[in-house]
């Protein structure tokens, strides 16, 4: 029972245009939600997060989305570089539960 | 700041063997969780320890058991392995226990053969 899906394996775009990637989730008790980047041999790193309370969180060149009725976030990069060639795992948490939920990545490859 | 360190990198066992994985954690975070991450799969949380008690445990069989020290560094111990049980093995340390900005180990890949 995937509780986070990310449905893109692998996702490619140029560099400088905009990096979309999307997940979605089926547990309605989901009340915050975290992006992480994963480069090979590291383990993940913390990139953005948006409680459910918020539809939106910018940071840099990095946007979340949340949009709670179709139970859907995603992740904007714009612009992308190819430094951001990486993994990007999309996590959910609920309640007092401090557990995260992870999907099961998208490859993301910025072509120069 | 020295962050979270976990050894060995890689680990080579047979099945039914028992495996002793350990984890360092960030300096001044008194959190530690487990999670393991099979190929193709993201990772998938084991449990987690505060103030050296289990704080919240995942879909794991009782063969998962974890300890806690007062430096806040902590094991990750599997008994009986199976072949499913290889994978990465990733600890992550945070601030509080509902602190979901979890600061990941570079992890210890585990194969069962």
């Amino acid at each position: 029972d995937q509780q986070v899906k990310q449905n893109s394996p692998s996702l490619s775009v140029q560099e400088g245009r905009i990096s979309i990637l999307n997940c979605d989730y089926t547990n309605s008790m989901f009340d915050y939600f975290l992006w992480y980047k994963k480069y090979p041999a590291e383990g993940p790193t913390f990139l953005i997060s948006i409680s459910s309370i918020k539809d939106k969180n910018e940071d840099g060149r990095f946007t979340v989305f949340l949009n709670k009725s179709a139970k859907h976030l995603s992740l904007h990069i714009v612009p992308s570089q190819p430094g951001d060639s990486a993994v990007y795992f999309c996590a959910a948490s609920a309640g007092s539960a401090r557990q995260l939920t992870f999907g099961s990545g998208t490859q993301l490859t910025v072509l120069p | 700041e020295t962050g979270v360190t976990q050894s060995p990198t890689h680990l080579i066992k047979t099945r039914g063997q028992q495996v002793t994985l350990r984890c360092s954690s960030q300096s001044g975070h008194n959190t530690v969780s487990w999670y393991q991450q099979a190929l193709g799969q993201g990772p998938q949380f084991i449990f987690q320890y505060y103030r050296e008690e289990e704080n919240g445990r995942g879909n794991f069989p009782p063969r998962f058991s974890g300890l806690q020290f007062p430096n806040y560094s902590s094991e990750l111990n599997v008994n009986a392995l199976e072949l499913d049980d290889s994978a990465l093995y990733l600890c992550a340390s945070s601030l509080t226990t509902t602190n979901e900005k979890l600061f990941f180990g570079s992890g210890t890949q585990l194969s069962v053969l």
